[in-house]
């Protein structure tokens, strides 16, 4: 069964850091792209960023240029998103995507459970 | 950016009765050196991540309900639900995944009437 688990959310002031982290199980992860798609308190879905499947092309949503940065570490099957900067604009569920395929441009064909990050002094 | 449209924003329909749900792209999502639309649709329960049901316009995700279908190309897609079940109340996303970055559509919300 693939299952993707994502962690690191939490409480943090306005112009702070997290390190979000989505471990994957039950799929060859270094075989698909990933993406991070967030969902803010009781809002859409915004898609965040995204990653090829060997790591070698990013791709983010204007809003967080030059604040997150996406990354993956196939021989751990994990994926990462490092924020920085925070805003309070931040702050919603964040979850790891599935991409059907190695490109980045494919379905996001399995989800995590989602992990919240709160910013907010 | 490519800006997705959905309507109707909510709606509620009778045990077994069909729900249509549209979705809009401010430009084409059709690739044209494939001929795919680059369109896939998701339900969200509440508390839940969302879940594939649509790519493609109009491929069913494996294990999906056939009452389940999709349709449309370049700009103008439909969710179809044949025979609504209490299971499916639910909000539904359109997004595309032809130009990053990807982009949903604001969510319809269905319910049962």
């Amino acid at each position: 069964e693939v299952q993707l688990l994502d962690s690191g959310g939490g409480l943090v002031q306005p112009g702070g850091s997290l390190r979000l982290s989505c471990a994957a199980s039950g799929i060859t992860f270094s075989n698909y792209a990933m993406n991070w798609v967030r969902q803010a308190p009781g809002k859409g879905l915004e898609w965040v960023s995204g990653i090829s499947s060997s790591g070698g092309s990013t791709y983010y949503t204007d809003s967080v240029k030059g604040r997150f940065t996406i990354s993956r570490d196939n021989p751990k099957n994990t994926l990462y998103l490092q924020m920085n900067s925070l805003r309070v604009e931040d702050t919603a569920v964040y979850y790891c995507a599935k991409g059907a395929g190695y490109d980045i441009y494919d379905v996001l064909d399995i989800w995590g459970q989602g992990t919240m990050v709160t910013v907010s002094s | 950016d490519i800006v997705m449209t959905q309507s109707p924003d909510s709606l509620a329909v009778s045990l077994g009765e069909r729900a249509t749900i549209n979705c809009k792209s401010s430009q084409s999502v059709l690739f044209s050196s494939n001929n795919e639309n680059y369109l896939a649709w998701y339900q969200q329960k509440p508390g839940q991540p969302p879940k594939l049901l649509i790519y493609w316009a109009s491929t069913r995700e494996s294990g999906v309900p056939d009452r389940f279908s999709g349709s449309g190309s370049g700009t103008d897609f439909t969710l179809t639900i044949s025979g609504l079940q209490a299971e499916d109340v639910a909000v539904y996303y359109c997004q595309q995944y032809y130009s990053t970055p990807f982009t949903f559509g604001p969510g319809t919300k269905v319910d049962i009437k």
